[in-house]
């Protein structure tokens, strides 16, 4: 398996606009978290999904943050408008049983 | 709410060193404590798990123990290389958690050759 794979690799967008960040989690994997990683705040859980069910979004830090997971393969994180703080690498990882294993990262600038 | 922290924050040592990285987090009812591995631009590579119920586990060079009741876990590398050198993160899952982890801020090392 290729691991999980995150598109883009590297993000930059003006304040104000939609930023989608993708991930492909491990097949047969039945767990998907999405973090971020900041030097402030170092590594943040944002939502935890099981079966593609959404179970704790309550990391999410406002209404311009959403993510999705249509399926088992596919997931997404959201956010419009974009801000300056949300620059950050934002992570996805997905597990099944205790070990979680991480995407490389999606680096997000915004100007 | 749980909280974990990493001590120190940055290290530096001379290749051969045996070392060892601190990790502590508040709150005892756990599920089980992990130690990554991330190296830069690079996601997180788990290294050690450890159940609630055991005391500590060993990967080659590496030993991580575990004291549940004063809310402590240490990661101790032996005979340290340049290779080792990247940032160590701990993370504990809390009982009741479901897969969730809470992570420490993690630690700096650099093994200089």
């Amino acid at each position: 398996d290729a691991g999980v794979i995150q598109s883009p690799r590297h993000e930059v967008t003006e304040m104000g606009q939609e930023v989608t960040l993708r991930c492909k989690p491990i097949s047969g994997h039945n767990s998907l978290f999405w973090y971020r990683q900041t030097m402030m705040r170092g590594l943040e859980l944002l939502i935890y999904f099981n079966n593609n069910v959404p179970i704790d979004d309550s990391g999410m830090p406002e209404d311009r943050f959403s993510a999705k997971m249509p399926n088992a393969s596919f997931s997404t994180l959201k956010i419009q408008p974009s801000e300056p703080r949300d620059s950050a690498v934002y992570f996805c990882a997905s597990s099944w049983g205790n070990i979680q294993y991480f995407g490389a990262g999606t680096r997000l600038s915004v100007l | 709410k749980q909280e974990v922290t990493q001590i120190p924050a940055a290290l530096s040592v001379p290749e051969g060193e045996n070392l060892v990285l601190n990790c502590s987090f508040t709150d005892s009812a756990i599920y089980n404590l992990q130690w990554f591995r991330q190296d830069p631009g690079k996601g997180l590579t788990s290294l050690l798990l450890i159940q609630s119920s055991q005391r500590e586990q060993t990967s080659g060079r590496l030993n991580a123990s575990l004291d549940k009741s004063s809310g402590r876990s240490t990661l101790y590398i032996a005979a340290s290389q340049p290779g080792d050198s990247a940032t160590y993160l701990c993370a504990v899952e809390s009982n009741n958690a479901g897969n969730m982890l809470t992570f420490g801020g993690g630690t700096r090392l650099m093994v200089k050759p």
